[in-house]
């Protein structure tokens, strides 16, 4: 079957660094998505990654490996308006998004 | 950057009433939209992949005589949520797929603001 794995909540401190996981088991790959979800609305794009490394935006990066079916987003710089879900997802080869049930983080002052 | 426009954002409604719910891609061709719907403090479970001018694609378990979905132009999309009930209360999600202009946006998803249906 297919499968996406992320821990359920996580918690950091204003401006400190935290590091979601993710890994995936899933029929084929055509990338990886990471997406910001506040409750209440939809989802927001954060990164795409199709192949393995290191992908920086500002304060958001996102990693891949392939080979070990393993993602992910890290944060830096972190502010209380980051907390929210984020979510991971796998485009398998059907072009069909697998989602995972997504990282609660809560921020603290 | 891309925007998908999605409406109503909140509709309420009387069991048995039919729904509709639209989606626009406002800036680019999408060949392809996929509909959603997410169950509070549940992930998002794709309903449909719906195709410009064929039939949509239903996942296991969506019952597609419910769930009407029509991509007749390459900028619309509709769910209509027909005879609504309690159950069918959720916030419905569509997302867009690029990749008709140049490459720019191959393979990412726009997402629409949401929909958020309550049947009383």
């Amino acid at each position: 079957g297919q499968n996406i794995d992320q821990p359920t909540e996580m918690t950091a401190t204003e401006g400190a660094i935290v590091q979601i996981n993710c890994t995936y088991q899933t029929s084929g790959f055509n990338g990886l998505f990471w997406y910001q979800q506040h409750a209440g609305e939809a989802p927001t794009f954060l990164s795409y990654n199709v192949l393995d490394g290191l992908e920086e935006k500002g304060r958001f990066s996102s990693f891949l490996s392939r080979s070990k079916g393993y993602s992910y987003l890290l944060l830096k710089e972190l502010q209380m308006k980051d907390s929210a879900s984020y979510l991971c997802a796998v485009l398998d080869s059907n072009y069909q998004l697998i989602w995972g049930a997504g990282t609660k983080l809560i921020i603290k002052p | 950057g891309a925007v998908v426009s999605q409406h109503p954002s909140w509709v309420i409604c009387k069991s048995g009433t039919s729904v509709k719910i639209e989606c626009r891609s406002l800036d680019f061709q999408a060949t392809t939209m996929f509909w959603y719907r997410q169950f509070p403090k549940q992930s998002l479970m794709l309903m449909a992949t719906s195709n410009e001018g064929s039939k949509a694609t239903y996942e296991q378990g969506v019952e597609k005589d419910k769930f009407l979905i029509n991509h007749a132009s390459l900028t619309l999309s509709t769910l209509t949520v027909t005879s609504a009930h309690p159950e069918d209360s959720s916030f419905y999600i569509c997302s867009a797929r690029g990749g008709t202009s140049g490459g720019e946006h191959t393979g990412e998803l726009f997402f629409g603001e949401g929909s958020r249906l309550t049947v009383l």
